[in-house]
């Protein structure tokens, strides 16, 4: 079974601060992706990755940014937080982007932002 | 208008009843259509694909209509355990993929 696992399942921070999320997968994936979830507006993508180092922008970028140094591994990182960045994150994998792949996610981390 | 949309109901049904979603999309150059189910704080999971002729796993049937541009998804039979939210989910080229913002479902006993 393929297994995406995330940092911190809760989060509370304050604004102005610096936060990393963490996402890690093991069933060697090229592709990486950052959501957020938001009541009302379904998950919008944030940030993905197809290799090593190599990132694309989504749909709603501005106030993050990203880093894959591995391939297991994907982080979010919030230069500095908000309020309006208090929201539901989910990370997801997916082989190789072929139209019939699914995408896996991990467990989400719910982060407030105080 | 929204790239995917589905109704956000709540539908609430009684146990044994039989219940179902649509969803419409808007572009027509898509090509890859799921139904995913999320529980309450808890990450997605898909549920079924969904494939031009329909298909069926279990109690479950999802439908695609291309020219009308919209897929279904179908519960027989609904049990308390299929209260849970359904997610619409479509992909056009490469990663593009859409998620609708799900409707949400109550089985009652």
């Amino acid at each position: 079974d393929v297994k995406v696992t995330q940092s911190s399942r809760y989060l509370v921070k304050r604004t102005g601060e610096k936060v990393f999320l963490e996402c890690v997968q093991d069933m060697d994936h090229e592709n990486m992706f950052w959501y957020r979830q938001d009541p009302g507006l379904g998950l919008r993508l944030i940030y993905f990755s197809y290799d090593v180092k190599m990132k694309e922008k989504g749909d709603i970028p501005e106030g993050y940014s990203v880093s894959r140094e591995k391939k297991e591994r994907f982080s979010l990182i919030l230069e500095s937080a908000s309020t309006n960045q208090t929201s539901m994150y989910l990370c997801a994998s997916i082989t190789s982007g072929a139209y019939t792949d699914t995408q896996y996610f991990g467990p989400g981390t719910r982060l407030t932002v105080l | 208008r929204k790239e995917v949309e589905q109704d956000p109901g709540p539908f609430n049904v009684p146990e044994g009843a039989t219940v179902a979603f649509n969803c419409t999309y808007s572009n027509s150059a898509s090509q890859s259509f799921f139904w995913y189910r999320q529980d309450c704080r808890k990450e997605p999971k898909l549920l079924m694909s969904v494939y031009s002729s329909g298909n069926e796993d279990g109690r479950f049937t999802a439908q695609l209509n291309r020219a009308s541009q919209y897929i279904s998804l179908l519960i027989r039979d609904s049990k308390l355990s299929d209260s849970a939210t359904y997610l619409c989910v479509v992909r056009s080229g490469g990663f593009k993929t859409i998620f609708g913002a799900g409707t949400r479902l109550f089985v009652k006993a």
